[in-house]
């Protein structure tokens, strides 16, 4: 029972475009949301995060929407860069103070030149 | 600084083998956590240090699982009577406390059972 879901495994946008990876949960206790991001042969990399008592978190190119009625949330990422080109998973927790992320199965990002 | 880092970065078993998984975190950090990540999937949680103490291995699948940090810093994740199912990209992360919220992920390990 995925908890956790990104229901495009794919996406590709040009560059200088807006990218919008979508996620959605299921589990009404998730109230700390995170991105990572993956580059092949590498670790995810941590990019940004927000907590269930804000809609809004924006940091440089990347900003991350909750709606918690929706259990939905989403990271724009704008402009799109070639650089940004990575699978992107969605991560969720009970609590900031919580260990125990549960991910989506990710997007592979594609940002054409 | 030096970020977490896994050896070996592949790893190539026989079925039934054991094997042993090694991950060296951000100095300093003194929570620790494995993570299985399966082809198409997205990583999923194993078992979770608090310096020399496993604080929760319930993600652990079962125990042919299981894993050590004996002096609080580096940990080894071993795999007994390993098993094809168990093929999976090995992640390792690290973190401040539990309580902080970004978990600084290494490279990972990919393990092949034939």
């Amino acid at each position: 029972d995925q908890q956790v879901k990104q229901n495009s495994p794919s996406l590709s946008v040009q560059e200088g475009r807006i990218s919008i990876l979508n996620c959605d949960y299921t589990n009404s206790m998730f109230d700390y949301f995170l991105w990572y991001k993956k580059y092949p042969a590498e670790g995810p990399t941590f990019l940004i995060s927000i907590s269930s008592i804000k809609d809004k978190n924006e940091d440089g190119r990347f900003t991350v929407f909750l709606n918690k009625s929706a259990k939905h949330l989403s990271l724009h990422i704008v402009p799109s860069q070639p650089g940004d080109s990575a699978v992107y998973f969605c991560a969720a927790s009970e609590g900031s103070g919580t260990y125990k992320y549960i991910f989506g199965t990710g997007t592979r990002l594609k940002v054409l030149a | 600084g030096a970020g977490v880092s896994q050896t070996p970065s592949n790893k190539v078993t026989e079925k039934g083998k054991y094997v042993e998984l090694r991950c060296d975190p951000i100095s300093g950090h003194t929570a620790l956590y494995w993570y299985r990540q399966s082809l198409g999937q997205g990583p999923e949680f194993l078992i979770y240090f608090q310096g020399t103490g496993a604080a929760d291995d319930s993600g652990l699948p079962n125990d042919r699982f299981f894993a050590v940090r004996p002096e609080g810093s580096v940990s080894t994740l071993k795999i007994q009577r390993t098993e094809r199912g168990d093929s999976a990209v090995y992640l390792c992360a690290s973190s401040l406390d539990p309580t902080t919220d970004t978990q600084y992920f290494g490279p990972g390990t990919r393990l092949t059972v034939l």
